[in-house]
């Protein structure tokens, strides 16, 4: 089934600690995009790619780094861990960089303790 | 900037009833407004979306969402909701900045129907 696959699930990690969260989509999709969703502050952009090669920041993206190496994969990094990064993190995909229809996948929980 | 916001956290409806999730918009020039829905433990999925031309935007599931530029709003509606409705709805906007596009989401309203 074509659509966006996010990796780990769900992940508990001390403060300080480098992470990345893997995205891969298989729609051939230009733009890709990191959110994370916190409770009652809807979704927020952290970083965006609208074509292979190209990366930008989002609203929140401090203490965040991304690379698009190719098309597909949109890994999202951590270089060290705080609390306040304890959040739902969603990668996504659009067809085009005009951000009108976007694919979610199912969503990266991680906890940073 | 563009913003949407969204001002019922919850709505409780009873199944066969009709719903209405609200969304108003602040935004310069023509609106770009979505909705997307998001069931627990899933990413969100896009509903419906309205760019240019009729006012009633039909969309996934049944729903439609009504565009009203005199009141700003772009109100999700149901005619009979359903229990497998319940969910959590966000309204966005999109927004061009910084030379991209982006969407701009609401808080997200969750919607509880009850059988």
């Amino acid at each position: 089934i074509a659509g966006i696959t996010q990796a780990p699930t769900s992940q508990i990690l001390a403060a300080g600690r480098r992470m990345t969260l893997r995205c891969t989509q298989d729609m051939r999709h230009n733009a890709m995009y990191w959110y994370r969703q916190d409770l009652g502050l809807g979704l927020r952009l952290i970083h965006y790619s609208n074509t292979a090669g190209t990366t930008g920041k989002g609203e929140v993206p401090d203490g965040y780094s991304v690379s698009r190496a190719n098309t597909d994969d949109f890994p999202l990094t951590l270089a060290s861990a705080v609390p306040s990064q304890t959040s739902v993190y969603f990668c996504a995909s659009s067809e085009a960089s005009g951000a009108n229809v976007l694919t979610f996948g199912a969503g990266s929980r991680l906890t940073v303790l | 900037a563009q913003s949407v916001a969204q001002p019922e956290d919850q709505v409780n409806v009873a199944e066969g009833n009709p719903l209405t999730v609200k969304c108003t918009y602040s935004v310069s020039g023509n609106p770009y407004l979505f909705w997307y829905v998001q069931y627990p433990n899933r990413g969100l999925q896009f509903l419906l979306k309205y760019i240019t031309g009729d006012n009633l935007v039909k969309g996934s599931y049944g729903f439609e969402a009504e565009f009203n530029k005199s009141q700003t709003s772009f109100h999700l509606k149901k005619p009979s909701a359903l229990v497998s409705d319940s969910a959590l709805y966000f309204c966005a906007v999109r927004e061009r900045s910084g030379g991209y596009n982006k969407l701009i989401f609401g808080a997200g309203t969750r919607l509880a129907v009850h059988p």
